[in-house]
């Protein structure tokens, strides 16, 4: 168990749709970060919260929307999706200031595995 | 081209048997190097981090290696079991940012 919960664990929604993603960590931590993992694909950091402030973003399309109401809650927010967002999309935490390339180490959730039909 | 390559892509090997999977990287300027185990259905789980300064690091039957002049990375996994079938995947960090490699797929067959 590593203490980063995601809800729900699947989710499968049309592309009119609306549905949210929540990622809730018990560790204490300072740091959350959403990352989109496709198939046979590297990882993609797609948004980095410290200290409830977004720092990062990485050209993500507008139709995700992250929100970070305090420093164990990470929402992302889905509308009108498209197929190719299809994906296992993870959440992570970590203990320092959200430097991504830093050495403290992020925890993962599970991640919520995303079908858009 | 991803500036992390990761091979094979995928390996197979018997419980019991060694095995070394490869991270080759062109990211610069280099800051640190990870290697991450992910289960099926489940979130990575950090392995080892190593800095520029470092060139092995051991969790267990884990042991990675680095070269930085070579800019390349192994894991090495010693009398597998079962339960080391998972993706493993390098991370490479450059300053401010982060790349990842596409990941390794190693099964362990009894």
């Amino acid at each position: 168990e590593t203490g980063v919960t995601q809800t729900p664990r699947h989710l499968v929604m049309g592309m009119t749709n609306k549905k949210s993603l929540k990622c809730e960590q018990h560790l204490g931590h300072n740091a959350m970060y959403w990352y989109k993992q496709s198939a046979k694909k590297p990882l993609e950091l797609m948004f980095v919260y410290s200290l409830e402030e977004r720092v990062e973003n990485n050209s993500v399309p507008s139709r995700f929307s992250p929100e970070c109401p305090n420093s164990s809650h990470l929402f992302l927010h889905l509308h009108t999706l498209q197929p190719e967002d299809s994906a296992l999309y993870l959440c992570a935490s970590s203990q320092a200031s959200g430097r991504v390339g830093g050495t403290d180490t992020q925890y993962f959730g599970p991640g919520t595995r995303l079908t858009v039909l | 081209k991803n500036q992390v390559e990761q091979s094979p892509q995928s390996l197979i090997i018997l419980e019991g048997k060694n095995c070394t999977l490869q991270c080759n990287y062109t990211v610069s300027p280099f800051s640190n190097l990870r290697w991450y185990k992910q289960d099926t259905g489940r979130g990575p789980v950090s392995l080892t981090i190593m800095t520029f300064s470092e060139n092995t690091k051991s969790n267990g039957r884990y042991t990675a290696t680095l070269d930085a002049d070579t800019k390349q990375s192994s894991l090495h996994i010693t009398a597998s079991q079962l339960s080391d079938s998972a993706s493993y995947i390098c991370v490479v960090s450059e300053g401010n940012d982060m790349r990842f490699g596409a990941g390794t797929r190693l099964t362990v067959k009894p």
